[in-house]
């Protein structure tokens, strides 16, 4: 099946921590992204990714890193720069740039707590 | 005005009720839109992109008025199943989309 998937499922972590969640598409799709959502809240667009070995800054990057060196694989790393990481992630696909309609998919997210 | 923006609900509705649901946006230039529906604790699923002036998909039917900067989404004959929260969605350019902070809707027996 074609699809998005991420992981862990929920994470939790402890001040101070780095963590990373990961972001699998096999869509073969060339654009990545990342998103925050907190209760209540629209998502927030923290990171996408246009192309392998590329990737540009969201609204709310600060205390987040990402890379991009497979065209299926977009991992987001909290870092304790972050200061209120505890969220719901969610990595999403798209076929890329230049299409007018260019509708995302998602993942199924990951749960974060900061304990 | 906020980039976009949508009734906060919640939309309390019977079994077969007609709804319907605004947005506004504030990017003129914005060329794509869409509706995802979001279940409590899942992820966005893609409902319908909206095309030039609206398009239907069996019960919903989005629309847009480019002048105005506004998009509708009406669901006739609403299902129990209907329930969830609804997000307006715009592209802003580079691929990337900014989205409302949706309205809820149950769907009550």
């Amino acid at each position: 099946d074609g699809g998005i998937t991420q992981s862990p499922k929920y994470l939790f972590r402890k001040e101070g921590q780095n963590v990373t969640l990961s972001c699998e598409q096999n869509l073969n799709h060339d654009a990545m992204y990342w998103y925050r959502q907190d209760p209540g809240q629209g998502l927030r667009l923290i990171y996408y990714s246009q192309i392998v070995n590329d990737f540009q800054k969201g609204d709310i990057a600060e205390g987040y890193s990402v890379s991009r060196e497979k065209k299926e694989s977009f991992p987001l790393t909290v870092t304790s720069a972050q200061k209120n990481p505890t969220a719901f992630y969610l990595c999403a696909s798209s076929m890329g740039s230049g299409g007018l309609y260019n509708e995302q998919f998602f993942g199924p997210g990951t749960r974060l707590t900061v304990l | 005005r906020k980039e976009v923006e949508q009734d906060p609900g919640p939309f309390n509705v019977p079994e077969g009720a007609t709804v319907a649901f605004n947005c506004t946006y504030s990017n003129s230039a914005s060329q794509s839109f869409f509706w995802y529906r979001q279940d409590c604790r899942k992820e966005p699923k893609l409902l319908m992109s909206v095309y030039s002036s609206g398009n239907e998909d069996g019960r919903f039917t989005a629309q847009l008025n480019r002048a105005s900067q506004y998009i509708s989404l009406l669901i006739r004959d609403s299902k129990l199943s209907d329930s969830a929260t609804y997000l307006c969605v715009v592209n802003r350019g580079y691929s990337t989309l900014t989205f409302g902070k949706g309205t809820m809707l149950l769907v009550s027996p």
